[in-house]
Formats: structure tokens, C-alpha cells, sequence
């Protein structure tokens, strides 16, 4: 998958369930950052981190939490308070400041409540 | 913040001819425009970036061109293929800082008709 790598593919939860979704990287990339999907919309963002133990909120954070205390790791929790959380949710990596080609995205998580 | 509109939101075109794809940015401190395709259930790809100091950059069957004055960026597919048939998404963000939030436009599904 191309150094990042998201768990699992498909996840199903049922109504007043947390669930985690897993987004693993190997490129040494200092930030991360997820985003949701929605049929027919673009990425939105919902939290990203620019350092080990930092993290802030996107422009759609209620309901979610993160947590990054690895490099390389940057967990999402979707919580029960995450009303409509059915989506297609994607964890992408990048660089530090100037340069670079941009974010590397994962495979996704395709949540569905049950 | 960065607000990004897209167009159209889907296009058909005949296999051969050109495809063009539309967006506006309302951050005139943005400094970095990629664009990402995305096939049917797959991450996002970056398949052209461009950044501020530049007009126009091509690859190929694609090229990207950028009008800073009027805060808009384009992408030009030529000699379509059916491979082409793809989501594909605007974005943009300031690359000054450690973490890049890319904001997306709302996608442009193509469909590259044999």
C-alpha cells in the first residue's frame, strides 16, 4: 500500500459503538492527517497532526478523537457521539513544509452502522 | 479558511477527445495545487501537482495550468482513454507550515466513452 497502511478495509458498528480505525506509516512522514469521504463529495478533514504527541482539529472533528504517540502511527476513534459516521474514512501522510509530491493516502475503511 | 469549487461535478467525453477540469480557490496565500484521481473504491492517486511560481505544468497526456490573478487552476486530459474514467480532485493549501491540510474540491467523476 505504498508505505501507509490502513485496518481494517471494512468495519461495521452498531448504534452507541466506538470503534477504531488503524493508519500506519513507514515514510518517516511527519504529518498525518484523515479525512472522510461521503458518496458523491469531496475529502473533508477531520483531525491531523504535525508532530508525535500534537494533533488538531479538521473542519468536521465532533465526534472523533485521535491520539499520535508514535511517529508512525495516528489512530482514528470514531465515538457514538459521531452521529451519521457511515463514510469511507481516509488516513494520508506527508512532509514536512516546501517540497515533496504531496500526500500519500491510504486504502481507506469503508464504516458502516449497523 | 480555504474554500476550493469544482467543475463540473461529472463529465463524458468520446475516448479521444480532451477533457478540462475546473476549480477555484479562495486563499490567495495557497501555494501548492495538486490533483488526485481516484478509481472506483481505491485511494486517491496524485497524478500532478503544481505550485504558485509557475503557470502551467504538463505530463504527458495532462497538464495542469494556474492563473494566480483569478485564484483558479485547471486540469487538461488529452487523447482520453477509457483507463482515464475516474474521480478526480482539486486541492489546495499553503506550504509554508509543517503540516500540510489540504482542502479538496467535490470531485469530478469522468467518464471516457468508448
Amino acid at each position: 500500500d505504498g508505505g501507509i497502511t490502513q485496518s481494517p478495509k471494512y468495519l461495521f458498528r452498531k448504534e452507541g459503538q466506538n470503534v477504531t480505525l488503524s493508519c500506519e506509516q513507514n515514510l518517516n512522514h511527519d504529518a498525518m492527517y484523515w479525512y472522510r469521504q461521503d458518496p458523491g463529495q469531496g475529502l473533508r478533514l477531520i483531525y491531523y497532526s504535525q508532530i508525535v504527541n500534537d494533533f488538531q482539529k479538521g473542519d468536521i472533528a465532533e465526534g472523533y478523537s485521535v491520539s499520535r504517540e508514535k511517529k508512525e502511527s495516528f489512530p482514528l476513534t470514531v465515538t457514538s457521539a459521531q452521529k451519521n459516521p457511515t463514510a469511507f474514512y481516509l488516513c494520508a501522510s506527508s512532509n514536512k513544509g516546501t517540497g515533496g509530491h504531496g500526500y500519500t493516502f491510504g486504502s481507506g475503511t469503508r464504516l458502516t452502522v449497523v | 479558511g480555504e474554500n476550493v469549487e469544482q467543475h463540473p461535478s461529472t463529465l463524458s467525453v468520446q475516448e479521444g477527445d480532451s477533457a478540462v477540469i475546473k476549480c477555484t480557490y479562495s486563499d490567495s496565500a495557497s501555494n501548492y495545487f495538486p490533483w488526485y484521481k481516484q478509481e472506483l473504491g481505491k485511494r486517491p492517486q496524485l497524478i500532478i501537482d503544481i505550485r504558485s511560481n509557475v503557470g502551467e505544468k504538463k505530463d504527458q497526456r495532462i497538464a495542469v495550468t494556474l492563473n494566480k490573478t483569478a485564484k483558479h487552476f485547471s486540469l487538461h486530459i488529452t487523447e482520453t482513454q477509457p483507463e482515464d474514467s475516474a474521480v478526480y480532485f482539486c486541492a489546495a493549501t499553503w506550504e509554508g507550515g509543517s503540516a500540510r491540510q489540504l482542502t479538496f474540491g467535490s470531485g469530478t467523476q469522468l467518464t471516457v466513452l468508448p
